[in-house]
C-alpha cells in the first residue's frame, strides 16, 4: 500500500458526458501528478500540481482538467468523453516539487470505460 | 527528445532461472532513472532509482545497474511471485520537471 488512494475504482460512462476522478496523497507530500496507462501507450504524463499550483503540463488534452485544494487532494476533471479515453488513471505524489531525488508513489488507479 | 525503450516485451522464465531485463534510455541529462513493478489492473509500485553511471541497488532478488546509456534489472533465482510487468522511467533536466518519461515494460512470468 503506497498511502496514495483514488476514487473510484471503477467508472462506466456513455460517450459525452463528464466525470471527475479523485485523489488524495500521501500524508505529508506536496506534490500530486496524474497519469493515464492505455494498452498502446503506455503510462503518459498529464499533469502535476505542487502545494495547490500547477507546476508541469503533459499531454493533456484541453477536454481535460485538474486542480488541487488545499487540503492537498487532486481531482481530474474528464469531459466531453470519447471512445478513446477508456483507459487507467492514475494518481501518485511525492514529497517535493518533483526531481531525481523526489519518488513518486502511485495509487491503485482508476479504470475509466466510455460505451 | 526524451525516450526510454525496453525489451524484450515479454520473458518467460522458469523458477530458479536468472535472467536480465533492459531498459535502453535518451534524455537531455539524466536526473534520476526509476524502476517500477505493475501487477495488473494495481498503480506502479517503485523499486529502485539510480542517478550515474556504474551505481548499483539491490533489493531481494532483484538488482538494478546503470550505464550512461541504459539501465539492466538483473533478476536472480526468480519466484512465481516475481512475476509482473516492470517499468522503467527517466526524468531528465529537459521538459517539464517531474515528468517521468516511461517505456512500455517488459511483463515477466516466472513458472514453477
Amino acid at each position: 500500500d503506497s498511502g496514495v488512494t483514488q476514487t473510484p475504482k471503477h467508472l462506466i460512462t456513455a460517450t459525452g458526458q463528464r466525470v471527475t476522478l479523485r485523489c488524495s496523497p500521501r500524508s505529508g507530500d506536496l506534490s500530486v501528478y496524474w497519469y493515464q496507462q492505455s494498452l498502446d501507450q503506455g503510462l503518459q504524463f498529464l499533469i502535476q500540481y505542487y502545494n495547490g499550483e500547477e507546476r508541469a503540463k503533459g499531454n493533456i488534452l484541453e477536454r481535460f482538467s485538474a486542480q488541487q485544494f488545499p487540503d492537498l487532494h487532486s481531482e481530474l476533471n474528464l469531459s466531453s468523453l470519447e471512445l478513446g479515453d477508456s483507459a487507467l488513471y492514475f494518481c501518485a505524489s511525492s514529497e517535493l516539487a518533483g526531481g531525481g531525488t523526489d519518488t513518486q508513489y502511485f495509487g491503485p488507479g482508476t479504470r475509466l470505460t466510455v460505451l | 527528445e526524451d525516450q526510454v525503450t525496453q525489451s524484450p516485451e515479454a520473458l518467460r522464465l522458469q523458477e530458479g532461472e536468472s535472467s536480465s531485463l533492459n531498459c535502453s534510455y535518451t534524455v537531455s541529462g539524466l536526473r534520476g532513472l526509476f524502476w517500477y513493478r505493475q501487477d495488473p489492473g494495481k498503480g506502479p509500485e517503485f523499486l529502485f532509482t539510480l542517478y550515474s553511471a556504474g551505481e548499483e541497488k539491490e533489493k531481494e532478488r532483484l538488482k538494478a545497474t546503470l550505464t550512461k546509456k541504459e539501465s539492466f534489472l538483473h533478476i536472480t533465482a526468480p519466484k512465481p511471485e516475481d512475476s509482473a510487468t516492470y517499468l522503467c522511467a527517466v526524468l531528465g533536466y529537459g521538459g517539464s520537471q517531474g515528468n517521468l518519461i516511461f517505456g512500455k515494460g517488459t511483463k515477466l512470468s516466472v513458472k514453477p
